[in-house]
């Protein structure tokens, strides 16, 4: 059973346009959440991390919503640019084995049309 | 730093076969973890070491695949015999639980596996 959700499974939008995915998670005790960016052919790269006291944070154009109450994410992306295709994925880790386990959704495929 | 390191980038197989898969970590990274990445399943965590032992297996999804770290810079994850439902990219990933932004891991480039 995947306890993170992520929507929609996959999103085409025009450059320049704004879009935000979505992450729902059922895992607990709820250490941190994750939002990684894949490139084709590339293993999965870090964006934002917050814990459950942070309810936003920014890289960039990105900017990671929490909610630890609904148990829900956002990533939103601002002014999208060609380059930003690639698929995001959302984790959410508990405390386990000295370190974080994490628990994956199966992530957003995006894809910016010029 | 080279970061992590795996070869081979891309493997073809038949079934039947034995493959083994090799990863470099980040040199100093204590924890060590391989994932299996499929498009039904997304990535799935098979197993992680911590100092070179292997803390929790549950992943590996039959007998068949085993991992080692014999040491702390090297690492392999074998799977005999393969089966074309183990197509799949595997990634290796490594990180320092001293870390202040929690448990980054950073991933490898991973192999792409294609078992006939």
């Amino acid at each position: 059973k995947n306890q993170v959700e992520q929507s929609p499974q996959s999103l085409i939008i025009l450059e320049g346009k704004n879009c935000t995915l979505q992450c729902n998670y059922t895992v607990s005790p709820f250490s941190n959440l994750r939002w990684y960016k894949q490139d084709t052919g590339r293993g999965p790269v870090s964006l934002t991390i917050m814990t459950f006291s942070e309810n936003t944070k920014s890289n960039g154009r990105y900017t990671a919503t929490l909610d630890a109450d609904t148990k829900q994410s956002s990533l939103h992306i601002t002014a999208s640019q060609l380059s930003d295709s690639a698929s995001y994925i959302c984790v959410v880790s508990v405390p386990g084995g000295g370190s974080y386990i994490p628990t994956f959704g199966r992530g957003t495929s995006l894809i910016v049309h010029p | 730093d080279a970061g992590v390191i795996q070869s081979p980038r891309h493997e073809v197989t038949e079934m039947g076969q034995e493959v083994t898969l090799r990863c470099k970590p980040i040199s100093g990274h204590d924890y060590l973890f391989w994932y299996r990445q499929t498009m039904m399943r997304g990535l799935e965590l098979l197993i992680y070491f911590n100092n070179n032992v292997p803390i929790d297996d549950s992943g590996m999804p039959e007998d068949r695949f085993s991992a080692k770290m014999p040491n702390a810079s090297f690492s392999t994850l074998k799977i005999q015999p393969s089966e074309p439902r183990d197509s799949a990219v595997y990634f290796c990933a490594s990180t320092n639980r001293g870390l202040s932004s929690y448990n980054e891991q950073f991933f490898g480039p991973g192999t792409r596996l294609t078992v006939l």
